[in-house]
């Protein structure tokens, strides 16, 4: 089975504080992104990653950044923590590559993050 | 405009009855998938079915189906036999384009919040 884990389930943190959230996947999937889920808002993206080292802005980008070094983990970093980033954040992964449809994407249990 | 729209915020459904959870879309492309995920409230996002744009017949799984009905651009998921641990909030999502890489994200309804009965 696909298992893709995120560091934390819940998190504090305060403003202005520099947060790190992690993901991990272990099926050797090419694509990794993060989202944030807010109620009666779905699920928005906020950057994904379709190879080491690469990285693509989604929908909403301001105030978060990504790194990929390694395939299997992509982190989103939060450089100065406010508290409209208090949020759900979900990491997801997919096969990707040339895998065409349906090229589904496994999630994570995601991390709940409040900004005080 | 929205690409997915779930018209029912919420729905409630009586144990071992069958539901049908809403979805339309929008798009111009002519190759394009369609997704639902079930999220319990423990928050994990679970794949349930895909639907894809050139599929002939509805996709099944279990008791999973998809109405799919291209014309109307709906994509509805089909609960049979409904069960306590089918309450969850559903999220349908399309994916426009079938290359590989960085296109074709996938683009998500605001959900459906379905709650069982016994």
């Amino acid at each position: 089975d696909v298992k893709v884990t995120q560091s934390s389930r819940y998190l504090v943190k305060r403003t202005g504080e520099k947060v790190f959230l992690e993901c991990v996947q272990d099926m050797d999937h090419e694509n990794m992104f993060w989202y944030r889920q807010d109620p009666g808002l779905g699920l928005r993206l906020i950057y994904f990653s379709y190879d080491v080292k690469m990285k693509e802005k989604g929908d909403i980008p301001e105030g978060y950044s990504v790194s990929r070094e390694k395939k299997e983990r992509f982190s989103l970093i939060l450089e100065s923590a406010s508290t409209n980033q208090t949020s759900m954040y979900l990491c997801a992964s997919s096969p990707g590559g040339l895998a065409g449809f349906p090229d589904e994407q496994y999630f994570g249990p995601g991390t709940r993050l409040t900004v005080t | 405009a929205q690409k997915i729209t779930q018209t029912q915020p919420g729905m409630f459904v009586q144990e071992k009855e069958a539901v049908t959870l809403d979805c339309t879309y929008d798009t111009s492309d002519q190759s394009y998938g369609l997704f639902w995920y079930k999220q319990p409230s423990s928050g994990e996002m679970i794949f349930l079915i895909y639907q894809g744009s050139y599929d002939e017949q509805n996709a099944t799984e279990g008791r999973y189906s998809l109405n799919f009905q291209k014309a109307r651009k709906s994509a509805n998921l089909v609960i049979s036999a409904s069960q306590l641990g089918d309450s969850a909030m559903y999220f349908c999502a399309m994916r426009e384009q079938n290359y590989g890489g960085s296109q074709g994200n996938l683009i998500f309804g605001k959900g459906t919040k379905l709650s069982v009965k016994p």
